[in-house]
Formats: structure tokens, C-alpha cells, sequence
């Protein structure tokens, strides 16, 4: 079975700070990995996902993430942080390539804070 | 071109009721999908549609929820007699062919009293 961890449900960071969102996965098989955005009000938006391709996967208003095998994880980052980051965050795992099931199963968010 | 639809945004009702939710896709995308979040907790995977058929309702937690797919377009979520237990946020979401990128609507809370 596979399961996503995210390390710190509230993340605060000054406006220009490194951002960094922690993921866990685990998976029996190859994962596809994914992170999303939620702004409030609004549904889920991709920020970007990994399909086995490259390692390092650059996302969306400057997001990117790498898929380190060996540590089992999948870390959200942004060089420097805007206002306009403050939102939820989730790390979400499939394995359905591999197995013809498309559900994705979601880590349990973390909430970003972005300090002016 | 419109995003994933749902309605109501909001729903209160007692312990007991029924509620039905409602999804409208993007239009042409034939997967469409149920999750829901409990109290803060994960978003957790209900079931998947592909075009009127039920692919997969491994998460349907009970039968007290009911979902359809008429016609293949828009899908209802039907929770009777609703229990305390099923408050949270509903989200749907569909995506088009194998590979596809699942958008999500903006969700329905549910709120049992």
C-alpha cells in the first residue's frame, strides 16, 4: 500500500526565505509523485509532478521538487518566498501506472505562512 | 473553458438527513473522481468514474453513500441518512484519457449537526 508523509502541518517563513515543504513517500512500485496547491476558496492546483523522467522537476510560479529514491522523498522547494505563496500544500503519491488505479492518495497538508 | 463545478459550496443539515452533491466536470473529460478531507485530516480517495461506470469505489466508506454517473457528464454524491461522521470537504475531480491530470473543483463542506 502506499502512503505519503508531510513533515509539519504549519510551515511560517519570512517573505524572500528559502521555502521548503518536506514529502515521504511509500510505494511498492515506482511511484508518479505530485504536489498541489490550495488557495483558499479554490480547488487543488498542480503545482507539478514527477512520471519517472527527470530526477528534479521544476513546477509552477518557480516551485520545484526533487525525487530522491534512495530517501523515499519527494521535498517542495522555492528559492525565495512571496506573499502570494501563503496557501495549503499537499505531497500526493500514485501508483496506478503501474497497476491501472488512478485514485491519488495524499499526504495531510502543510500550511504555509508567509511573513512580510 | 470552465473548471470543475460543485454544488452547493456549503450544505448544513442534521444527523439523519440526506444530501446530494453535485459534480460537473470539464467538459469531454470522461474520469471523474471523488475524495474527501475529514476534520483537517488527509484528503482521502472515494471513488472513479470512467464515463458512467464505476472504475473503482475501493474508498466508499459505507453504504450509506450513494454515487452516479448519469449520462456520463455530471455525478451526484448522495449520503442518506448523513451521521456526524461525514462532515469534511467534498472534492471532485476529472481528468481526460490514461495519463490525465486530475483537476479538482473547489469542494462542497458538509457540515452534519
Amino acid at each position: 500500500a502506499q502512503s505519503v508523509t508531510q513533515l509539519g502541518s504549519h510551515v511560517s517563513v519570512s517573505e524572500g526565505a528559502l521555502v521548503l515543504l518536506r514529502c515521504n513517500y511509500s510505494s511498492s512500485v515506482p511511484p508518479y509523485l505530485f504536489w498541489y496547491v490550495q488557495y483558499p476558496n479554490q480547488g487543488l492546483q498542480l503545482l507539478l509532478k514527477y512520471t519517472s523522467a527527470a530526477t528534479l522537476v521544476k513546477g509552477i510560479n518557480g516551485f520545484e521538487a526533487e525525487f530522491k529514491k534512495s530517501e523515499t522523498s519527494f521535498h517542495l522547494t522555492k528559492p525565495s518566498a512571496h506573499m502570494s505563496d501563503a496557501a495549503e500544500y499537499f505531497c500526493a503519491v500514485s501508483d496506478g501506472w503501474h497497476t491501472g488505479r488512478r485514485a491519488l492518495t495524499f499526504g495531510s497538508g502543510t500550511r504555509l505562512q508567509v511573513q512580510p | 473553458e470552465a473548471g470543475v463545478t460543485q454544488f452547493p459550496s456549503h450544505s448544513v443539515i442534521e444527523k439523519g438527513q440526506t444530501v446530494t452533491l453535485r459534480c460537473d466536470p470539464i467538459s469531454g473529460h470522461d474520469n471523474l473522481y471523488w475524495y474527501r478531507r475529514v476534520m483537517g485530516k488527509e484528503i482521502k480517495f472515494l471513488l472513479h468514474f470512467v464515463k458512467e461506470s464505476k472504475q473503482d469505489e475501493s474508498g466508499m466508506p459505507n453504504n450509506r453513500f450513494l454515487a452516479e454517473r448519469t449520462g456520463g457528464t455530471y455525478s451526484t454524491l448522495k449520503v442518506q441518512p448523513a451521521e456526524l461522521e461525514d462532515s469534511g470537504v467534498y472534492f471532485c475531480a476529472s481528468s481526460q484519457g490514461e495519463g490525465g491530470e486530475q483537476y479538482f473543483g473547489p469542494g462542497t463542506r458538509l457540515t452534519v449537526t
